[in-house]
């Protein structure tokens, strides 16, 4: 079945020590997102790839990096993480926003907890 | 800033009822419209998508637009308790379809 995928699903870090997210899509879509979201908020938009695209939100720190080496894959990586970065961060896909096919969709999240 | 309001609920239904859930946005360009449902520590599911003002309808859902009110709404008939969970609406920004904007989230419960 296509899918998007998430590796780890929980991953535990210390303060400080860099950590890489993994997300890969079977879908073949254009677009990929990185979100992170909190208990009981929305999940809110760190990043997306446009193809090669990188398109950086305003407000996402300094310390949160994208790569995208190919269609297929895209890594989120914090360079040191703080206790206020624990959190679920959700990878989604969408095929074509600019042909009207812009509907999301979510892999099942990795779970980052911090001590 | 553009914004997705949902009353955070919970929302509490009995089995087999209607549930009701609404959400207000403030950009009046949004074209698309979606609602997710997610359950606790899981990621959000797709329910359903709606472009056109009116109703659709998909199995026990059925969601509803209306642009001149900036006004969308998920009905769930016949609920039943694996229905609970939060739900979540989100909407395209305008001036691009690449980013959608999501609202905190209703959370439902169906009571057995």
């Amino acid at each position: 079945d296509a899918m998007v995928i998430q590796n780890p699903r929980y991953q535990v870090t210390q303060f400080g020590k860099p950590v890489t997210l993994s997300c890969s899509q079977t879908l073949n879509h254009n677009v990929m997102y990185w979100y992170q979201q909190k208990s009981s908020q929305a999940p809110k938009l760190l990043f997306h790839y446009y193809d090669k695209d990188f398109n950086n939100e305003a407000d996402t720190p300094d310390n949160f990096q994208s790569r995208r080496p190919n269609t297929s894959f895209c890594f989120l990586d914090i360079r040191s993480p703080g206790l206020g970065d624990a959190a679920m961060y959700l990878c989604a896909t969408s095929r074509d926003p600019a042909g009207g096919q812009e509907t999301q969709y979510f892999g099942p999240g990795t779970r980052l907890l911090v001590l | 800033q553009k914004e997705v309001e949902q009353n955070s609920g919970p929302l509490s239904v009995p089995e087999g009822a209607i549930a009701s859930l609404n959400c207000t946005y403030s950009d009046r360009g949004s074209q698309s419209f979606f609602w997710y449902r997610q359950y606790s520590g899981k990621s959000p599911e797709l329910i359903m998508f709606i472009y056109s003002n009116g109703d659709k309808e998909d199995g026990r859902f059925t969601a509803q637009l209306n642009k001149a009110s900036q006004y969308v709404s998920l009905l769930i008939r016949d609920s039943q308790p694996s229905d609970s969970a939060t739900y979540l609406c989100a909407a395209t920004n305008s001036g691009g379809y690449q980013k959608v904007t999501f609202g905190t989230g209703t959370k439902l419960q169906v009571i057995p």
